[in-house]
């Protein structure tokens, strides 16, 4: 059974350029998270979303930075106009649907963005 | 927002040593995990456990949700267990983990 899987697992991108990440949760899990580490920090949720809906997003920078999960596909993390600070690990992770309790959450290996 | 702090901070073990990590957190949560992170950066799930306690091999994690903390012991280290360890809460009326600032764990021959 595949886990969650990421791609790329490495990009570096110039000042200024587009940033796509791609997350493909685990199979029969339908809601999805993306988690971002700096440099020496653990890591701060960003967005939560479900096929076609965005949950919660109280962890996105409000500019430059988009999620999305489509019917069909993998989840994309978008980051237009990459400036040095978006350098980090960016992890995917994904849970099964949830009914009335929490539900574990499985982590993909993450995409390490360098802006030079 | 809720508060989630691990330690100690840092920890210096001989191979063979037994040690315990601690997680405390400052609200009621539905979900509280721990992650070893490798040197590599790889994160990886050890234990989903909002109470009680729970054994894999060589870890062993106890959850006292009614007390608000968490504890991970790793009998006989190995080199290999070297990282950082994240404990991740889920609280109450979210859908979010919270991450803990960590433990960085080295472990010499």
């Amino acid at each position: 059974n595949a886990g969650v899987m990421q791609n790329p697992r490495h990009l570096v991108r110039r000042r200024g350029q587009e940033a796509r990440l791609r997350c493909s949760p685990m199979k029969g899990h339908s809601h999805v998270y993306w988690y971002r580490q700096l440099p020496e920090e653990g890591l701060k949720f960003m967005v939560y979303l479900q096929k076609e809906n965005i949950i919660d997003e109280s962890g996105m920078p409000k500019e430059r930075f988009s999620a999305e999960f489509p019917k069909e596909g993998p989840s994309i993390l978008r980051i237009q106009q990459v400036v040095r600070g978006d350098s980090a690990a960016y992890f995917c992770a994904s849970s099964p649907e949830l009914g009335d309790g929490a539900y574990e959450q499985y982590f993909g290996p993450g995409t390490r963005l360098t802006v030079t | 927002g809720i508060q989630v702090e691990q330690s100690p901070p840092d920890l210096i073990l001989q191979e063979g040593a037994n040690s315990t990590l601690r997680c405390n957190f400052s609200d009621s949560v539905n979900n509280l995990q721990w992650f070893h992170q490798n040197p590599w950066g790889q994160l990886i799930n050890l234990f989903y456990i909002p109470s009680g306690t729970k054994q894999n091999g060589r870890l062993s994690a106890t959850t006292v949700a009614t007390e608000r903390y968490s504890l991970l012991y790793i009998s006989s280290s190995q080199t290999t267990d070297s990282g950082v360890y994240f404990c991740a809460v889920e609280p109450a009326g979210t859908d979010k983990l919270i991450f803990g600032t960590g433990t960085r764990l080295q472990v010499f021959p």
